[in-house]
Protein backbone atom coordinates (compact mmCIF):
# COMPACT_ATOMS: atom_id res chain seq x y z
CA UNK A 1 0.00 0.00 0.00
CA UNK A 2 1.26 3.38 -0.62
CA UNK A 3 2.04 5.88 2.25
CA UNK A 4 3.41 8.98 2.70
CA UNK A 5 5.77 10.53 6.24
CA UNK A 6 5.59 13.76 6.65
CA UNK A 7 8.63 14.82 9.38
CA UNK A 8 7.72 17.10 12.06
CA UNK A 9 4.24 18.21 12.80
CA UNK A 10 5.14 21.87 13.13
CA UNK A 11 8.29 23.86 11.54
CA UNK A 12 8.56 27.73 12.91
CA UNK A 13 10.37 29.61 10.13
CA UNK A 14 11.62 33.49 10.00
CA UNK A 15 9.85 35.60 7.54
CA UNK A 16 12.41 35.80 4.54
CA UNK A 17 13.86 32.36 5.50
CA UNK A 18 13.66 29.01 3.33
CA UNK A 19 10.92 26.73 3.77
CA UNK A 20 11.46 23.21 3.69
CA UNK A 21 8.73 20.63 4.87
CA UNK A 22 9.53 17.09 4.64
CA UNK A 23 7.51 13.99 3.06
CA UNK A 24 8.97 10.49 2.38
CA UNK A 25 7.29 8.28 0.49
CA UNK A 26 6.72 4.32 0.45
CA UNK A 27 5.28 2.87 -2.62
CA UNK A 28 6.26 -0.11 -4.75
CA UNK A 29 5.18 1.38 -7.87
CA UNK A 30 5.99 4.96 -9.14
CA UNK A 31 3.70 7.32 -6.96
CA UNK A 32 1.48 10.80 -7.66
CA UNK A 33 2.41 12.87 -5.08
CA UNK A 34 0.65 15.96 -4.17
CA UNK A 35 1.39 18.77 -1.75
CA UNK A 36 -1.37 20.15 -0.44
CA UNK A 37 -2.03 23.48 1.71
CA UNK A 38 -5.28 24.03 4.17
CA UNK A 39 -5.52 27.50 6.02
CA UNK A 40 -7.79 27.51 8.98
CA UNK A 41 -11.66 26.60 8.28
CA UNK A 42 -10.89 26.05 4.81
CA UNK A 43 -10.76 23.14 2.57
CA UNK A 44 -7.31 22.11 0.70
CA UNK A 45 -5.43 23.58 -1.79
CA UNK A 46 -3.12 22.12 -4.38
CA UNK A 47 0.22 23.37 -4.27
CA UNK A 48 1.83 21.36 -7.10
CA UNK A 49 1.76 17.40 -8.13
CA UNK A 50 4.13 15.07 -9.53
CA UNK A 51 3.29 12.74 -12.26
CA UNK A 52 6.46 11.44 -13.49
CA UNK A 53 6.85 14.15 -15.99
CA UNK A 54 9.87 15.93 -14.11
CA UNK A 55 11.67 15.72 -10.92
CA UNK A 56 11.85 19.10 -10.21
CA UNK A 57 8.04 20.27 -9.97
CA UNK A 58 6.93 24.01 -9.68
CA UNK A 59 3.91 25.01 -8.00
CA UNK A 60 1.65 27.71 -6.67
CA UNK A 61 2.61 30.79 -4.11
CA UNK A 62 6.88 30.09 -5.20
CA UNK A 63 6.63 26.65 -3.67
CA UNK A 64 8.61 23.74 -5.49
CA UNK A 65 9.44 20.04 -4.83
CA UNK A 66 11.82 17.29 -5.95
CA UNK A 67 10.99 14.21 -6.73
CA UNK A 68 14.02 11.89 -5.23
CA UNK A 69 13.54 7.72 -5.89
CA UNK A 70 16.93 6.91 -4.11
CA UNK A 71 16.07 8.49 -1.37
CA UNK A 72 12.14 8.16 -1.97
CA UNK A 73 11.18 11.86 -0.99
CA UNK A 74 9.41 14.65 -1.85
CA UNK A 75 10.43 17.35 0.37
CA UNK A 76 8.52 21.27 -0.39
CA UNK A 77 10.74 24.20 -0.32
CA UNK A 78 10.25 27.85 -0.40
CA UNK A 79 13.39 30.33 -0.52
CA UNK A 80 11.93 32.81 1.21
CA UNK A 81 8.65 32.88 3.73
CA UNK A 82 5.76 34.89 3.89
CA UNK A 83 3.50 35.70 6.71
CA UNK A 84 0.93 34.37 4.31
CA UNK A 85 2.45 31.21 4.16
CA UNK A 86 1.64 29.95 7.79
CA UNK A 87 -0.69 27.17 7.31
CA UNK A 88 -1.01 23.32 7.14
CA UNK A 89 0.71 21.37 4.69
CA UNK A 90 -0.29 18.34 3.46
CA UNK A 91 1.76 15.70 1.75
CA UNK A 92 -0.24 12.79 -0.48
CA UNK A 93 -0.07 9.81 -2.63
CA UNK A 94 -2.50 8.02 -4.73
CA UNK A 95 -2.33 4.76 -7.10
CA UNK A 96 -2.64 4.43 -11.32
CA UNK A 97 -6.23 3.47 -10.59
CA UNK A 98 -8.93 5.08 -8.61
CA UNK A 99 -8.99 8.81 -6.75
CA UNK A 100 -7.84 7.87 -3.24
CA UNK A 101 -5.64 9.99 -1.74
CA UNK A 102 -3.56 8.96 0.93
CA UNK A 103 -2.41 11.86 3.20
CA UNK A 104 0.63 12.41 5.53
CA UNK A 105 -0.22 13.58 9.49
CA UNK A 106 0.49 17.26 8.25
CA UNK A 107 3.14 19.64 9.10
CA UNK A 108 1.89 23.03 10.76
CA UNK A 109 4.12 26.09 9.35
CA UNK A 110 4.75 28.93 11.59
CA UNK A 111 6.15 32.07 10.70
CA UNK A 112 7.30 34.23 12.66
CA UNK A 113 8.08 38.25 11.87
CA UNK B 1 -16.28 28.98 -12.21
CA UNK B 2 -18.20 28.13 -8.90
CA UNK B 3 -16.12 25.79 -7.04
CA UNK B 4 -17.16 22.73 -5.04
CA UNK B 5 -19.99 23.57 -2.41
CA UNK B 6 -20.76 21.47 0.35
CA UNK B 7 -23.85 21.87 2.66
CA UNK B 8 -23.97 22.68 5.67
CA UNK B 9 -21.08 24.39 6.72
CA UNK B 10 -21.90 23.15 10.26
CA UNK B 11 -23.82 20.81 11.83
CA UNK B 12 -24.77 19.63 15.56
CA UNK B 13 -25.95 16.53 16.00
CA UNK B 14 -26.79 13.91 18.55
CA UNK B 15 -25.30 10.47 19.44
CA UNK B 16 -27.68 7.89 17.27
CA UNK B 17 -29.10 10.10 15.26
CA UNK B 18 -28.39 9.67 11.31
CA UNK B 19 -26.58 12.38 9.04
CA UNK B 20 -26.80 13.59 5.21
CA UNK B 21 -23.83 15.44 4.09
CA UNK B 22 -24.43 17.34 0.52
CA UNK B 23 -21.50 17.97 -2.30
CA UNK B 24 -21.87 19.77 -5.70
CA UNK B 25 -19.03 19.29 -7.74
CA UNK B 26 -17.58 21.84 -10.44
CA UNK B 27 -19.32 21.65 -13.19
CA UNK B 28 -18.04 19.09 -15.41
CA UNK B 29 -16.50 16.94 -13.24
CA UNK B 30 -17.69 13.74 -12.75
CA UNK B 31 -15.74 12.33 -9.57
CA UNK B 32 -16.30 12.80 -6.29
CA UNK B 33 -14.13 11.69 -3.20
CA UNK B 34 -15.20 11.93 0.14
CA UNK B 35 -13.15 12.26 3.06
CA UNK B 36 -12.49 12.54 6.90
CA UNK B 37 -10.28 14.89 8.70
CA UNK B 38 -10.37 14.43 12.77
CA UNK B 39 -7.60 16.00 14.75
CA UNK B 40 -5.70 12.55 16.08
CA UNK B 41 -6.13 10.59 12.85
CA UNK B 42 -5.71 13.26 10.49
CA UNK B 43 -7.30 12.98 6.54
CA UNK B 44 -8.61 9.83 5.90
CA UNK B 45 -9.97 8.52 2.81
CA UNK B 46 -14.01 7.69 2.77
CA UNK B 47 -15.17 6.96 -0.72
CA UNK B 48 -14.66 7.63 -4.40
CA UNK B 49 -17.62 7.93 -6.65
CA UNK B 50 -17.42 7.70 -10.84
CA UNK B 51 -20.40 8.32 -12.99
CA UNK B 52 -22.93 7.35 -10.07
CA UNK B 53 -20.46 3.91 -9.63
CA UNK B 54 -18.54 3.66 -6.32
CA UNK B 55 -15.23 3.10 -7.37
CA UNK B 56 -13.24 2.73 -4.24
CA UNK B 57 -14.01 2.35 -0.36
CA UNK B 58 -11.77 3.36 2.47
CA UNK B 59 -11.71 1.41 5.76
CA UNK B 60 -14.63 2.73 7.59
CA UNK B 61 -17.87 0.81 9.02
CA UNK B 62 -20.91 0.46 7.14
CA UNK B 63 -22.41 2.93 9.07
CA UNK B 64 -20.55 5.21 6.35
CA UNK B 65 -22.08 5.32 2.81
CA UNK B 66 -22.65 7.94 -0.26
CA UNK B 67 -24.40 7.69 -3.45
CA UNK B 68 -23.81 9.99 -6.53
CA UNK B 69 -26.72 11.53 -8.13
CA UNK B 70 -26.86 11.24 -12.52
CA UNK B 71 -25.56 15.10 -12.10
CA UNK B 72 -22.59 14.46 -10.35
CA UNK B 73 -23.91 15.94 -7.31
CA UNK B 74 -23.03 13.42 -4.54
CA UNK B 75 -24.30 12.97 -0.72
CA UNK B 76 -22.84 11.38 2.37
CA UNK B 77 -24.76 9.54 5.34
CA UNK B 78 -23.79 8.48 8.33
CA UNK B 79 -25.84 6.71 10.61
CA UNK B 80 -26.15 5.65 14.24
CA UNK B 81 -23.97 8.27 14.45
CA UNK B 82 -21.19 7.88 17.71
CA UNK B 83 -19.25 11.03 19.19
CA UNK B 84 -15.86 9.37 17.01
CA UNK B 85 -17.59 10.72 14.32
CA UNK B 86 -17.34 14.52 14.90
CA UNK B 87 -14.79 15.48 12.46
CA UNK B 88 -14.35 18.00 9.21
CA UNK B 89 -16.06 16.21 6.06
CA UNK B 90 -14.55 17.08 3.39
CA UNK B 91 -15.82 16.56 -0.29
CA UNK B 92 -13.36 16.88 -3.85
CA UNK B 93 -14.38 16.59 -6.99
CA UNK B 94 -11.95 16.12 -10.39
CA UNK B 95 -12.38 16.10 -14.21
CA UNK B 96 -12.17 12.11 -14.01
CA UNK B 97 -10.56 8.99 -12.01
CA UNK B 98 -7.15 8.19 -12.28
CA UNK B 99 -4.33 8.84 -9.78
CA UNK B 100 -2.98 11.50 -11.52
CA UNK B 101 -5.56 13.68 -11.81
CA UNK B 102 -5.93 16.80 -9.83
CA UNK B 103 -8.81 17.07 -7.18
CA UNK B 104 -10.38 20.03 -6.20
CA UNK B 105 -11.81 20.14 -2.16
CA UNK B 106 -14.91 21.79 -0.61
CA UNK B 107 -14.59 23.75 2.59
CA UNK B 108 -16.09 21.05 4.26
CA UNK B 109 -18.50 20.36 6.90
CA UNK B 110 -17.78 20.19 10.42
CA UNK B 111 -20.04 17.90 12.23
CA UNK B 112 -20.19 17.39 15.80
CA UNK B 113 -21.68 14.92 17.73
CA UNK B 114 -23.12 15.37 21.28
Amino acid sequence: AQSVTQLGSHVSVSEGALVLLRCNYSSSVPPYLFWYVQYPNQGLQLLLKYTSAATLVKGINGFEAEFKKSETSFHLTKPSAHMSDAAEYFCAVSGATGYALNFGKGTSLLVTP
Amino acid sequence: KAGVTQTPRYLIKTRGQQVTLSCSPISGHRSVSWYQQTPGQGLQFLFEYFSETQRNKGNFPGRFSGRQFSNSRSEMNVSTLELGDSALYLCASSLSTGGNTEAFFGQGTRLTVV
